[in-house]
């Protein structure tokens, strides 16, 4: 069956700070992969999608950057993080035509 | 731009009575799915609607998804204190169905 991994479940980093956040997925093969964030008490945000190794398209101009090395890796980086990148960031993968599968998400605090 | 509204924004209930969450499309989509997230929790999937006028059922759960195709609605028959959470209506944007446009959600609270 397929599995989707993610790390850290939380973290708290200052300002300025490098951010990198993994995604794995297991049991399929050339899968979509997205990176989303919800702020507290609100919608789901599209960072970023990829549809394959070194695929990727960037939904909102921002301090963050993505990137797929492998087929069921999927990794979301910051040089330098700012206060509103705070939030609970969430990694998904979806074949064709079926609702997306969440990773259980990392909640991200800079302080 | 393509626009999802839900409504509710918040529903508190007594456990025993009904809950109903609509969610209305600028345009019309192709599909419309609905997720669950708990508390501290993450979306979960729940049903695909692709049908105009489709009727989904899942135990106390129905799934609508209008004749039109721009509206959907999530009805739970009798909740339960399992049933709290946030629940999101989303479908494809622009007819890309590999990015999907999301709803707000409808938070809803039961009380025991």
């Amino acid at each position: 069956s397929q599995t989707i991994h993610q790390w850290p479940a939380t973290l708290v980093q200052p300002v300025g700070s490098p951010l990198s956040l993994e995604c794995t997925v297991e049991g399929t093969s050339n899968p979509n992969l997205y990176w989303y964030r919800q702020a507290a008490g609100r919608g789901l945000q599209l960072l970023f999608y990829s549809v394959g190794i070194g695929q990727i398209s960037s939904e909102v101009p921002q301090n963050l950057s993505a990137s797929r090395p492998q087929d069921r890796q999927f990794i979301l980086s910051s040089k330098k993080l700012l206060l509103s990148d705070s939030g609970f960031y969430l990694c998904a993968w979806t074949p064709s035509r079926w609702g997306y599968t969440f990773g259980s998400g990392t909640r991200l605090t800079v302080v | 731009g393509q626009q999802v509204m839900q409504i509710p924004q918040y529903q508190h209930v007594q456990e025993g009575e009904d809950f109903t969450t609509y969610c209305n499309s600028s345009t019309t989509l192709s599909n419309i799915q609905w997720y669950k997230q708990r508390p501290g929790g993450h979306p979960v999937f729940l049903i695909q609607l692709v049908k105009s006028g489709e009727v989904k059922k899942q135990k106390r759960l129905t799934f609508q998804f209008g004749e039109a195709k721009k509206n959907s609605s999530l009805h739970i028959t009798a909740t339960q204190t399992t049933d709290v959470g946030t629940y999101f209506c989303a479908g494809p944007l622009g007819g890309n169905n590999r990015k999907l446009i999301w709803g707000l959600g409808t938070s809803l609270a039961v009380n025991p």
